[in-house]
């Protein structure tokens, strides 16, 4: 079946730039996780939903950084006056039970 | 606070060597830990998972081993070729939350 989904899955944004990164789950999952992933690093934990609430949001680094999930299934990372230390892989997960996540292959944000 | 520590940070190996990755975490009362592959450009590809009670897994030639008490886990890999190449990840799950924690990676690259 199909696994997670990105798009897109590379962006190159001017300094100040609003984007908008999208994340399809597997169907029926209820959770859905993302991770930014810096160079070089392992993956930091930004925030989760199960359905459509926003169950925690405490990565998330600053208030210029805004997801949703509004019908529970596609969610969507706003990232807004976009700055360079933005730049980073963005990975979606999605889970049906919470503990196995399955990973999308990413959205590569470069901002200049 | 939750950290996962991963040594070395990068590994370089002859085909057909045995070798050992390992992973450290400060808190363990972990739910379960995973090991995954991330090849450059690409998402996680999940390789292992062993729950909190249990002491390893294996798949082909992987294995997996996990010390709870003493806060560490190894990642086996029998015979290594080129094709294992890639960058592996280590991951803890606590119960309380639902994000998985990451360590830094190990780099390997196995030279034909």
């Amino acid at each position: 079946g199909a696994g997670v989904s990105q798009s897109p899955r590379y962006k190159v944004a001017k300094r100040g730039q609003d984007v908008a990164l999208r994340c399809d789950p597997i169907s029926g999952h209820v959770s859905l996780f993302w991770y930014q992933q810096a160079l070089g690093q392992g993956p930091e934990f930004l925030t989760y939903f199960q359905n459509e609430a926003q169950l925690d949001k405490s990565g998330l680094p600053s208030d210029r950084f805004f997801a949703e999930r509004p019908e529970g299934s596609v969610s969507t990372l706003k990232i807004q006056r976009t700055q360079q230390e933005d730049s980073a892989v963005y990975l979606c997960a999605s889970s049906g039970n919470r503990v196995e996540q399955y990973f999308g292959p990413g959205t590569r944000l470069t901002v200049t | 606070k939750q950290e996962v520590t991963q040594i070395p940070a990068a590994l370089s190996v002859p085909e057909g060597e045995n070798l050992v990755l390992n992973c450290s975490f400060t808190d363990s009362a972990i739910y379960n830990l995973q090991w995954f592959r991330q090849d450059p450009g690409k998402g996680l590809t999940s390789l292992l998972l062993i729950q909190s009670s249990q002491r390893e897994q294996t798949s082909g030639r992987l294995n997996a081993s996990l010390d709870k008490s003493s806060g560490r886990s190894t990642l086996y890999i029998a015979a290594s070729q080129p094709g294992d190449s890639a960058t592996y990840l280590c991951a803890v799950f606590y119960n309380q939350g639902g994000k998985l924690i990451f360590g830094q990676g190990t780099e390997l690259s196995v030279k034909p």
